[in-house]
């Protein structure tokens, strides 16, 4: 079956502008999260979705970041007035529901690059 | 608070040769602990995960780990590497968030090159 699909795969935006990051998880999955891959932080979790509720963006960088689910399906990761340190890799999950003991599934990632 | 460890950078194996990769751990009640495997311009990969039961957990591609609690280590191993296997590997710990998520904390990942 279709796996977590990401777009664009890469981005490049000059600094002060807004992007928007797409996911769209497996089918069914009502948990998903985001997280950020960058050189200097490894791996950071960004925000959890169940549903579309948000009950925890404890990872979150700043104000400038915020994220929205829709239909319990697609999740949109929106940067406004990017700076160069958000560049990074923004990976996103899936997993079947609201578990520790289940898998997540991530996406190939959109590779953000601030200039 | 909740961490992963992964000591070593980068681990250089011969083809052929049993590998190894370490991961120690940290956290608060019961472990649930992760390997992923990430190659060049690519997501995350799942490989295994122990969650209770047997120590030794079998996974994709030939690899296991085995699950110690008394040293709070889960190493990743493979008894015979294949060049296709050069890769970054990282583990990782799930844990219940204050805010109700169970997040995925990531060791910084160790690079593994099979040298033909």
């Amino acid at each position: 079956g279709a796996g977590v699909s990401q777009s664009p795969s890469n981005k490049v935006t000059e600094k002060g502008k807004d992007v928007e990051l797409r996911c769209d998880p497996i089918s069914g999955h009502t948990a998903l999260y985001w997280y950020r891959q960058s050189l200097g932080q490894g791996l950071e979790f960004l925000i959890y979705f169940q549903g579309n509720s948000a009950p925890d963006k404890s990872g979150l960088p700043s104000d400038r970041f915020s994220a929205e689910r829709t239909g319990g399906s697609v999740s949109t990761l929106t940067i406004q007035r990017t700076q160069q340190e958000d560049s990074a890799v923004y990976l996103c999950a899936s997993s079947p529901r609201r578990d520790n003991r289940e898998t997540q599934y991530f996406g190939p990632g959109t590779r953000l690059l601030v200039l | 608070a909740q961490s992963v460890a992964q000591p070593e950078d980068q681990v250089n194996v011969a083809e052929g040769n049993p590998l190894t990769v370490k991961c120690t751990y940290s956290v608060s009640g019961n472990p649930y602990l992760f390997w992923y495997v990430q190659y060049p311009n690519r997501g995350l990969q799942f490989l295994l995960k122990y969650i209770t039961g047997d120590n030794l957990v079998k996974g994709s591609y030939g690899f296991e780990a085995e699950f110690n609690k008394s040293q709070t280590s889960f190493h990743l191993k493979k008894p015979s590497a294949l060049v296709s296997d050069s890769a970054l590997y990282f583990c990782a710990v799930r844990y219940l968030s204050g805010a109700g998520s169970y997040q995925l904390t990531f060791g910084k990942g160790t690079k593994l090159s099979v040298i033909p």
